[in-house]
């Protein structure tokens, strides 16, 4: 088992709503990236945050958002939910370095209905 | 553009034979490899990396991988297959087109892997 964890585990929402979802990094990794892995499909990548700031950023409306914490935590914000965003939401926690490999949290399920 | 193509939806072997998951990559520039797994209601594992150095990368569970730069490929393997290692396996490769560190990867779709006893 890594040391990222992700809370909740499972999380049902209607059209419309917002949501937040949380990570807690492994010990000594100044590096979170967000992953949506809709069913069927490999993870796509959302954006990373490194010492508070994002810096980098994938095919993802400005609707999904972020927050990093100076004890490297992390938070995925999605407002104005759509049904295609029912997947799982993976994060991954690394340190900073083209060779770093990223270790992932269990992941959240969000549904939306 | 930089890609990821896992060929096989599903790889079908007997318990105690050799398995393969094929990968190939496009990148531009020297390629960051990696193969993850993930088990039902879990998130990925690491398995292993190539980075530079040795074509063939050791990895846990006793997986290997072995880099062929004129094929484009990393193909994960592991000379004896167990039940316990049907999963879903992901390919990825480091997004070489920003720099200072960042660490996006590009997964393939997945490979299912099924162990008959």
């Amino acid at each position: 088992e890594t040391g990222v964890t992700q809370s909740p585990t499972h999380l049902i929402k209607t059209r419309g709503q917002q949501v937040t979802l949380r990570c807690s990094s492994q010990s000594g990794h100044n590096t979170v990236s967000w992953y949506q892995q809709a069913l069927g499909q490999g993870p796509q990548f959302i954006f990373q945050y490194y010492r508070e700031e994002e810096n980098g950023r994938g095919n993802f409306p400005p609707r999904f958002s972020g927050l990093q914490f100076p004890n490297y935590s992390s938070e995925l914000n999605v407002n104005a939910l759509e049904l295609d965003d029912s997947a799982l939401y993976l994060c991954a926690s690394s340190q900073q370095g083209l060779g770093t490999e990223a270790f992932f949290g269990q992941g959240t399920r969000l549904t939306v209905v | 553009a930089q890609s990821v193509a896992q060929p096989e939806d599903q790889v079908n072997v007997a318990e105690g034979n050799p398995l393969t998951v094929k990968c190939t990559y496009s990148v531009s520039g020297n390629p960051y490899l990696f193969w993850y797994v993930q088990y039902p209601n879990r998130g990925l594992q690491f398995l292993l990396k190539y980075i530079t150095g040795d074509n063939l990368v050791k990895g846990s569970y006793g997986f290997e991988a072995e880099f062929n730069k004129s094929q484009t490929s990393f193909h994960l393997k592991k000379p004896s297959a167990l039940v316990s290692d049907s999963a879903l396996y992901f390919c990825a490769v480091r997004d070489m087109r920003v720099s200072g560190g960042y660490n996006k990867l590009i997964f393939g779709a997945g490979t299912r892997l099924a162990v008959h006893p």
